[in-house]
């Protein structure tokens, strides 16, 4: 069974330019997060999905950042503009319902110049 | 307030040598608990989780926490690492139990040879 997909794996874009990342989760699986993770951090959730339904984007800035997840399966991640400070990677994860386990994608390393 | 304490940012170990990586949550609450581990370029894979019951929980490659209550920690040990357990690790709770998933800063944990 194929993991979670995230692409591209990396991103090098210029600021004020947008940006957006695409996720796959696990078959099945109705839960779905993205997560910042900034060097030397751990991750900060940004959004949580259930299905389609946004139930948590309250850490998401909402200036800047959106997200979707049109028919409760693929979701997509934009940054428009991005600034230099955005520079981290972009994790995904899934989990199925009332599990709590999630499993993250390899993430996305984005570069802002 | 930090939900996830992981007050050791590096720890050197070496190989064959026991291993214990400190974490602590501030909630009354007994939260769902979890270990994850990055290897460098990868995603996060879950070691262990604690939801009820035996205190001690077991998980794969061979690492085992131990939740205390009267502590509020959760702390992940293993009686000998090997070289191949060089990574990042991470404490996460899901505090109200509700899919909201909280890291801690990580653990580097680095092995001598």
């Amino acid at each position: 069974e194929a993991g979670v997909v995230q692409s591209p794996r990396y991103k090098i874009i210029e600021k004020k330019q947008p940006v957006a990342f695409w996720c796959n989760p696990i078959s099945g699986h109705n839960t779905l997060y993205w997560y910042l993770q900034n060097l030397g951090q751990g991750p900060e959730l940004l959004i949580r999905y259930e299905n389609e339904e946004a139930v948590d984007d309250s850490q998401l800035p909402k200036d800047r950042f959106s997200a979707e997840r049109l028919k409760g399966v693929d979701s997509t991640l934009k940054i428009q503009p991005a600034e230099l400070g955005d520079s981290a990677v972009y994790l995904c994860a899934s989990s199925s319902r009332g599990s709590t386990e999630a499993f993250f994608g390899q993430g996305t390393r984005l570069t802002v110049v | 307030a930090q939900s996830v304490t992981q007050p050791d940012i590096h720890i050197t170990v070496s190989e064959g040598a026991s291993l214990e990586l400190r974490c602590n949550y501030s909630y009354g609450a007994t939260p769902y608990l979890f270990w994850y581990v990055q290897s460098p370029g990868q995603g996060l894979q879950l070691l262990l989780k604690y939801f009820s019951g035996d205190t001690l929980v077991q998980g794969i490659k061979g690492f085992e926490a131990e939740f205390k209550r009267s502590q509020s920690s959760f702390n992940l040990r293993k009686p000998s690492v090997h070289w191949s357990d060089a990574a990042e690790y991470f404490c996460a709770v899901d505090r109200n139990r509700d899919d909201k998933i909280i890291f801690g800063k990580g653990t580097r944990l680095h092995i001598l040879p």
